[in-house]
């Protein structure tokens, strides 16, 4: 399996500008957790989805935040304004509902906002 | 709400030595996971040791083992024999046992780990 696929791994854009990133979760999983991480809060749970559905969206910043899951293939981490605070490492994660305990991480995107 | 704290931003040992990272947690729960990930350069976070609340036995990974007191709330992880490529950020993370909270982590603020040759 190549495990959680997330993309781009890198995005440079300009303020105001509408950013997109994608994660394919290892096939078979339940569970999909958007987390970012910045040096000054640390690893920060966004949202997470069990079987596609939003379960618990509490941790989503702004309303220019925004994530979906079509399918269970495919999610998307959208932020439209984006801001320089933004700037972070974004890491998709997921988890099979039979071993609850355990994450698989992607390789994350590292987003910079100018 | 849970909250881990790791009160060391950083740590260094020298190689083939032992280390001891600390982590303190609080939750009103009893039944819960906790975890110790590695981060390297890469970005990769990479699960490290876990271990079950209710287990009074400590986790054992090869050269990684955990110090679990549960009525102090503390989790210290330690390298034994340290190489150079164990050189990297350690998160501790909490993960509640409560069917709801699906696989949610929290998470601490990390220790940068160096390792000298």
């Amino acid at each position: 399996d190549a495990g959680v696929i997330q993309s781009p791994r890198h995005e440079v854009t300009e303020m105001g500008q509408e950013v997109t990133l994608r994660c394919k979760p290892i096939s078979g999983h339940d569970y999909l957790f958007w987390y970012r991480q910045t040096m000054m809060r640390g690893l920060e749970l966004l949202i997470y989805f069990n079987n596609n559905v939003p379960i618990d969206d509490s941790g989503m910043p702004e309303d220019r935040f925004s994530a979906k899951m079509p399918n269970a293939s495919f999610s998307t981490l959208k932020i439209q304004p984006s801001e320089p605070r933004d700037s972070a490492v974004y890491f998709c994660a997921s988890s099979p509902v039979r071993i609850r305990v355990k994450l698989f991480f992607g390789s994350g995107t590292q987003l910079s906002v100018l | 709400a849970q909250t881990v704290t790791q009160s060391q931003p950083e740590m260094s040992v020298q190689e083939a030595e032992t280390v001891t990272l600390s982590c303190t947690y609080d939750t009103s729960e009893s039944d819960y996971y906790l975890f110790w990930y590695k981060q390297p350069p890469s970005r990769q976070m990479i699960l490290v040791i876990r271990q079950e609340a209710y287990k009074q036995q400590n986790a054992t990974e090869n050269r990684f083992s955990v110090n679990f007191q549960k009525a102090a709330k503390s989790f210290s992880l330690k390298i034994s024999d340290s190489q150079l490529g164990d050189a990297a950020m350690y998160f501790c993370a909490y993960r509640s046992a409560q069917e709801t909270s699906g696989s949610r982590l929290t998470f601490g603020e990390g220790t940068q780990l160096t390792v000298n040759p």
